[in-house]
Formats: C-alpha cells, structure tokens, sequence
C-alpha cells in the first residue's frame, strides 16, 4: 500500500459527459501529480499541484481540469468525455516538489462507451 | 517536446541471466531518473532512482548508470527470477516544469523458467 487513495477504482460513463476523479495524497506529501496510462500512449503527464498551487502542466486538454483542496486532496475534473479517453488515471503524490520519489496509487480505470 | 527513448519494448531472458534496459533522454536539464515497475493490474512503484550527480547506483540485485554526456541511462537485473517479470519504466524530470516525469514506453520483461 502506497498510502495514496484513489476513488472510484472504476468508472463507466457515457461520451459527452463529465466526470470526477478523486486522489488523497500520503500524509505529509504535498505535491500531488495526475497520469494519464493508455495502450498507445503509454503513461503521460497531466497537470500537478504543490500546496494547493498548479505547478506544471503536461500534456492535458482543455477539457480536463484539476484542482488541490487545502486539505491536499486533489480532483481530477474530465468533461465532454470521448471514447478515446477511455484509460488508467494515477495521482501520485510526492514530499517535495521536484525530484523525490512519487509514490502511485491504485489508478482509476475510466471506461467512456 | 521533451521525450524519453526506451528500448527494447520486449525483453525475454532466462531465469538467472541478467537483463538490461536503455533509456535515453533530450532535455539537458533533466536531473532525476528513476525506474517503476508495473505489474499487471497494479499501480507504478519505483525501484531505484539516480541523481545527475553520480554515475552509478545498485540495490542488490538492481542497479542504474547514467551517462550525463550520451543522455542515455540503464537498469541492469542480475540474476532474474520470475518475479521480475512486469513492465519496467523509464523516466526523467522533464516533465512540464521540470517537476512532471516523463516517462519511456515501458519494457515487457518476461522471466523464462
């Protein structure tokens, strides 16, 4: 157990909607990292927040968005949702902001039929 | 943009041999290379890490060098047992602001008894 919660653990919706991810960081940990895992695009960047602050951006689109509470946890917010987004979506939280182990949660498997 | 080469995609080797995976990176700022094992269905966890300053480190059975003038970086496994096999990552800092990773397209290792 990495100490980082993901909810839900699976997720099926329809194209077109919206839909909201949740990550709970490790205690302590106050950067907090969203992937983005597919077959054809391996795992990519999305976006990530140290302390409640946006402090780099991947390669998210327009439509997804995301945001830290001060509690740390963090939202991972997917709207007009099209099959392609079907994927694996990680948070992973870190203690640092830059170079320190990020530690992965379960994933949440977003399935858009 | 910045990106991470890994080859090979596919590597089958014999219970006992060793294994090694290549990685190779652009973005001359990058500072912080770790390696993630994925096993089927579960989540990234990182297996070792190396710093731009030093060249080589090892964890028993694992161990990493980095070559900061060629911009490549290795993972050797000595003695592979079926434990081993999963997917094996790549990755470096470049992500986003230099706090992302970016990662490699993977490694399937499989372990032959």
């Amino acid at each position: 157990d990495s100490g980082v919660t993901q909810t839900p653990k699976h997720l099926i919706t329809a194209t077109g909607q919206r839909v909201t991810l949740r990550c709970s960081p490790r205690s302590g940990d106050l950067s907090v990292y969203w992937y983005q895992q597919s077959l054809d695009q391996g795992l990519q960047f999305l976006i990530q927040y140290y302390n409640g602050e946006e402090r780099a951006k991947g390669n998210i689109l327009e439509r997804f968005s995301a945001q830290q509470f001060p509690d740390l946890h963090s939202e991972l917010n997917l709207s007009s949702l099209e099959l392609g987004d079907s994927a694996l979506y990680f948070c992973a939280s870190s203690a640092h902001r830059a170079n320190t182990e990020a530690f992965f949660g379960q994933g949440t498997r977003l399935t858009v039929v | 943009g910045e990106n991470v080469e890994q080859h090979p995609s596919t590597l089958s080797v014999q219970e006992g041999d060793s294994a090694v995976i290549k990685c190779t990176y652009s973005d001359s700022a990058s500072n912080y290379f770790p390696w993630y094992k994925q096993e089927l269905g579960k989540r990234p966890q990182l297996i070792i890490d190396i710093r731009s300053n030093v060249g080589e480190k090892k964890d028993q059975r694992i161990a990493v060098t980095l070559n900061k003038t060629a911009k490549h970086f290795s993972l050797h496994i000595t003695e592979t047992q079926p434990e081993d096999s999963a997917v094996y990552f790549c990755a470096d800092n470049s992500g986003g602001g230099a706090d992302g990773l970016t990662f490699g397209k993977g490694t399937h290792l499989i372990i032959q008894p």
